[in-house]
């Protein structure tokens, strides 16, 4: 079962607005990354936060963790319409290799 | 250029007719993973492997099958397709190398494959 569950499902907002999406997951973990996927291809990673991190930021993306609601979000500011996509979080967990993807939040960013 | 590749990109086949997925990566990288994509259903692990001729299932293996004799190539064979096997494809590598920061698993994914069983 995914362990990831995103919120919103689906998010639609103005270009020049900020982006937040949420993503809870169930257990103890490694990190968390998120990923960005275009309409029909593959996903391509964004950035990736460790369980010792509470905030990170990559451009205009910044990325937050909470272990201890064991809860992240992911703050897109000054959105585009370049930046329309599906959004999935992913958990790490044990020595696996294995990434434990969310049902992802569809963002519509509108010129 | 660094990069996980799939083909083919899109494929319609009939029951009952095996095919077989490609994937390769370039990457050098130890862990593999099929994934199929379903609306409503998010992304879901079909098989994985840590290593070569290392493979284990996922959370939906029924009806596929896959195998790792070389590092760099992981496919994906379906014996005997059913439409409930229409689905996007994903296939996905990462290194399993720990740094300095711990491990970080994340992984490349190449850029799907469409498949349709009628």
């Amino acid at each position: 079962s995914q362990q990831g569950e995103e919120d919103p499902q689906a998010l639609s907002i103005q270009e020049g607005e900020n982006a937040t999406m949420n993503c809870s997951y169930k257990t103890s973990i490694n990190n968390l990354q998120w990923y960005r996927q275009n309409s029909g291809r593959g996903l391509v990673h964004l950035i990736l936060i460790r369980s010792n991190e509470r905030e990170k930021h990559s451009g205009r993306l910044r990325v937050t963790l909470d272990t201890s609601k064991k809860s992240s979000s992911l703050l897109i500011t000054a959105s585009r319409a370049a930046d329309t996509a599906s959004y999935f979080c992913a958990t790490s967990k044990g020595n696996t290799g294995k990434l434990i993807f969310g049902q992802g939040t569809t963002l519509q960013v509108k010129p | 250029e660094a990069q996980v590749t799939q083909n083919p990109r899109y494929l319609i086949t009939v029951t009952g007719k095996k095919l077989t997925v490609t994937c390769s990566q370039n990457m050098n990288h130890e862990y593999m993973s099929w994934y199929r994509q379903d609306p409503g259903l998010g992304l879901r692990q079909i098989y994985y492997s840590m290593n070569v001729e290392v493979t284990d299932k996922g959370d939906v293996p029924e009806g596929y099958k896959v195998s790792r004799k070389e590092k760099r190539n992981f496919p994906l064979i379906l014996e005997s397709p059913s439409p409930n096997q229409t689905s996007l494809y994903f296939c996905a590598s990462s290194s399993q190398l720990v740094g300095s920061s711990g491990r970080s698993d994340t992984q490349y994914f190449g850029p799907g494959t469409r498949l349709t069983v009628l």
